[in-house]
């Protein structure tokens, strides 16, 4: 059975600050991260993804793959108001294109 | 508009009544699932087809539920005699390639209301 899991939060943070949310996955097989952001009443968008160990930079975003400690995680710099949503962490396996997804971290960016 | 399409964006059925919810992928992608979301829980795999072939349903409901991706036409989500518990968000997305290394891509969902 494989398992994402997130703390559902929610994860407050001053605008400015530095968010950072977790997600740990129990497939010691998966190959692939993929982090999505899904503000209340829509679809989840795409916001990074990483598939080797080490960290992958994008703007404010940064992902942090650790397959080892089965770990990673995304960093959100300089927080916005308008970062406000809920952050989905999601894993797939090599060569299979379904991903399993964990049940999101809600973060709360206060002005 | 290029990007996935899903409609209707909003159903109501009646208990006992059927639903059908249509996905047209992105174009140039022929690989299309199906999630579903309940209220405060993460987006559970429903199934996995390509053109005219179902690929993974391991997530789909033994009974009520079907879907399919024929060679012309939209995917289509096919709830038979809906009940409350089937009231949620159902989410397509579709991707290029089988590649675990393909994102997916969401469509802007259905939610359907059962009453």
């Amino acid at each position: 059975q494989k398992e994402v899991e997130q703390n559902s939060g929610p994860l407050s943070v001053p605008e400015g600050a530095i968010a950072s949310l977790n997600c740990t996955y129990s497939d010691r097989g998966s190959q692939s991260f993929f982090w999505y952001r899904q503000y209340s009443g829509k679809s989840p968008e795409l916001i990074m993804f990483i598939y080797s160990n080490g960290d992958k930079e994008d703007g404010r975003f940064t992902a942090q793959l650790n397959k080892a400690s089965q770990y990673v995680s995304l960093l959100i710099r300089d927080s916005q108001p308008s970062d406000s949503a809920t952050y989905l962490c999601a894993v797939g396996l090599s060569g299979y294109s379904t991903l399993t997804f964990g049940k999101g971290t809600m973060l709360l960016v206060s002005p | 508009n290029a990007g996935v399409m899903q409609n209707p964006r909003h159903l109501v059925r009646r208990r006992g009544q059927e639903a059908r919810l249509r996905c047209s992928p992105m174009k140039g992608h022929s690989h299309v699932y199906w999630y579903r979301q309940l209220p405060e829980e993460g987006l559970k795999f429903m199934v996995y087809l390509q053109k005219e072939n179902i690929i993974d349903e391991s997530g789909m409901p033994k009974e009520r539920f079907s879907a399919e991706f024929p060679k012309e036409g939209p995917s289509i989500l096919r709830i038979q005699q809906v009940v409350r518990g089937d009231s949620a968000a159902y989410f397509c997305a579709s991707s290029p390639s089988q590649s675990g290394n393909s994102p997916l891509h969401f469509g802007n969902g259905t939610r359907l209301t059962v009453t």
